[in-house]
This record gives C-alpha cells, structure tokens and sequence, in this order.
C-alpha cells in the first residue's frame, strides 16, 4: 500500500503570497488531517477533512483553508502569508474506526516565508 | 501551560542502556499516539494506547497508559544507534476521535 505524498518538498515564499500544499492520502484512507510545526515543538492541528467535508478545525485563521477531493486527495491553501507561517506543514490520513493503526504522515512541506 | 507535558525535553543516552520518556495531560486520555520523528520530516507510528493500564509492545519500545488514564511513558531497552530521535506523544482529549493535541517532543541522542 502507498504512504502518504506530499508537495512540494520544500518552498520559499515572500509575505503577502498565496501558497497551495497538496496531500495524497494513503490508499484506503478516507480522512485528512493538516498540521503545522513550528521549529522545535510539536504539531498543531490546522483542520480535518473527512468525504471532502471540514470534520473539525484548530485555532486557526480563515486565511487557511482547505479541500478534499472525490480520491480523498487533499490541498491546503494559505493567502496573505505571514513570516510566522513558516513552518513544517504535515499532512496525516487515516481510516475512522482504525484509529488503533494510527495516523498515517506524509514526510512534510517545509515553507520558508521571507 | 501545554496540555500535554512531555519529559525529559532531551535525553542522551549510552548505547545498550534503558531509557524512560513520560508524557502527561491534565485531562482525560481518550486515545494516546507514540510517534518518532527524524530532524524535519515525517511522523513515524509507534504505538496507540486507549485502555486505562494498557501496555503495548513492539521489539524494544514499551508503551503504558496508567489506570487513570492521564499519563503514558514510552520505554525502550537497551537502546541503539536507531533509536536516535524525537519521540512525540499527541493525544485525543476530547473523545472526537478528529484532533491531536501534541507535546513539544523529546530528542533522545545515542552515545555509542
């Protein structure tokens, strides 16, 4: 079974861009979660998308907004970007009722915002 | 304060010893997550405790979740060189099953 795909990479902004992160899910997986981690701490949860509806949302602004699409496939969008936007974007997808089996996380989208 | 407190912040460690990382909520634990994380990348599944008095194993890790359910400690024997990392904890504590609520991490160094 595939993991979890994310892109880009890595990315390097300037403040006041628009910028879109993608997310694969791994095959099977219904569900998408988006975190951000900021450098030397832990995650922290931006939003949940489950059958392409919003399950649940952090304290997070509107200017980050997500999609999830019919293959389970996920976008993250964030406009008017900030330097404190920089951080390590993870993507995480998982099966409700096989929680036991964990989240499942792709390798991250490091954005430089400048 | 953090929700979740982790500990130590950072351990070193002799190659071949044991080492304890503690993980502690001031909130009901509805479900607990053990991850390891390389310098800048993904989030690697360990173990996922729900039980109050749980214990999980997987080759050297052991991970318990006490009976009140609010701390869980991650233990590994004789440690090696691939050991090296940071160790998280998130956890579900609201029982909504859709939000983690993570520790600052624990960055465990190998000495050989």
């Amino acid at each position: 079974e595939t993991g979890v795909t994310q892109s880009p990479t890595h990315l390097i902004k300037t403040r006041g861009q628009q910028v879109t992160l993608r997310c694969s899910s791994q095959s099977g997986h219904n569900t998408v979660s988006w975190y951000q981690q900021a450098l030397g701490q832990g995650p922290q949860f931006i939003f949940q998308y489950y059958r392409e509806e919003e399950n649940g949302r952090g304290n997070f602004p509107p200017r980050f907004s997500g999609l999830q699409f019919p293959n389970y496939s996920s976008e993250l969008n964030v406009n008017a970007l900030e330097l404190d936007d920089s951080a390590l974007y993870l993507c995480a997808s998982s099966q409700p009722g096989q929680l036991y089996r964990g989240y499942t996380f792709g390798s991250g989208t490091r954005l430089t915002v400048v | 304060s953090q929700e979740l407190e982790q500990s130590p912040q950072s351990l070193i460690v002799q190659e071949g010893k044991n080492l304890t990382i503690n993980c502690t909520s001031s909130k009901t634990l509805y479900g607990l997550y053990w991850y390891k994380q390389k310098y800048g990348e993904g989030l690697i599944f360990l173990m996922m405790l729900q039980k109050g008095g749980e214990e999980k194993s997987h080759e050297k890790i052991t991970a318990k979740l006490d009976e009140k359910k609010q701390q869980s400690s991650l233990h590994i024997t004789a440690s090696q060189p691939s050991h090296a990392g940071i160790y998280l904890c998130g956890a579900d504590l609201s029982g909504g099953n859709y939000q983690l609520i993570w520790g600052a991490g624990t960055k465990l160094i190998i000495k050989p």
